[in-house]
């Protein structure tokens, strides 16, 4: 159980275009779900936090305009990387948790080149 | 100043050499702690949650013990596929922080 997907798992596009990413969470449902980036050998950087039918929270230093998060429903979050340059290349990953446990379950990630 | 830490930064074994990774964490008011496992290029596998000083959870040759400041992965007899990044994360307030890692080689 707990299984959360991401879509694509890769994907390079050119500067200046925008991309977005897809999380499910496919076996139960996600009231809250959040977005991180994670650089070569660092840990994971949360960047927002989505609640179903709620605007996100971003992070400190974190672009809302720049990172478009939708969390239309208990299954599916997206995240739009806008007017992409090589500096948003990174690994995106997506978690999910119901609503009263603490515990996130993780998606597999997306690579994101930037050219 | 709230901090998870986790030593050693990278660890290496011999196949069936038994060690612990350690996560230190100063936080107030923790409401759980999680160990994850990460394979290079790939999301966090979760391993444990942990909520109150003295429990532990055991999973395979991994046991995960907390106490009130630090919690610790015991890797009992580990074998390569046990190679991989641990991560420890805390949950206080609204927060969820996650320690460095700790990278973990496991040699035949």
């Amino acid at each position: 159980g707990a299984v959360v997907s991401q879509h694509p798992s890769w994907v390079i596009c050119k500067s200046g275009t925008s991309v977005k990413i897809e999380c499910r969470s496919l076996d139960f449902q996600a009231t809250t779900m959040f977005w991180y980036r994670q650089f070569p050998k660092k840990s994971l950087m949360l960047m927002a936090t989505s609640n179903e039918g709620s605007k996100a929270t971003y992070e400190q230093g974190v672009e809302k305009d720049k990172f478009l998060i939708n969390h239309a429903s208990l299954t599916l979050s997206t995240l739009t990387v806008t007017s992409a340059h090589p500096e948003d290349s990174s690994f995106y990953i997506c978690s999910a948790r119901w609503s009263d446990q603490e515990t996130q379950y993780f998606g597999p990630g997306t690579r994101l080149l930037v050219l | 100043e709230d901090q998870v830490t986790q030593s050693p930064e990278a660890l290496r074994l011999q196949e069936g050499e038994s060690s612990s990774l350690n996560c230190s964490y100063t936080v107030s008011g923790l409401r759980g702690l999680f160990w994850y496992r990460q394979d290079p290029g790939k999301g966090p596998e979760f391993l444990f949650t942990l909520y109150s000083a003295g429990e532990e959870k055991e999973k395979e040759r991994l046991k995960a013990t907390l106490t009130k400041k630090e919690s610790f992965l015991h890797i009992t007899a580990p074998k390569p596929e046990d190679s991989a990044t641990y991560l420890c994360a805390v949950v206080y307030g609204q927060n969820f922080v996650f320690g460095p890692g700790t990278r973990l080689s496991v040699l035949p």
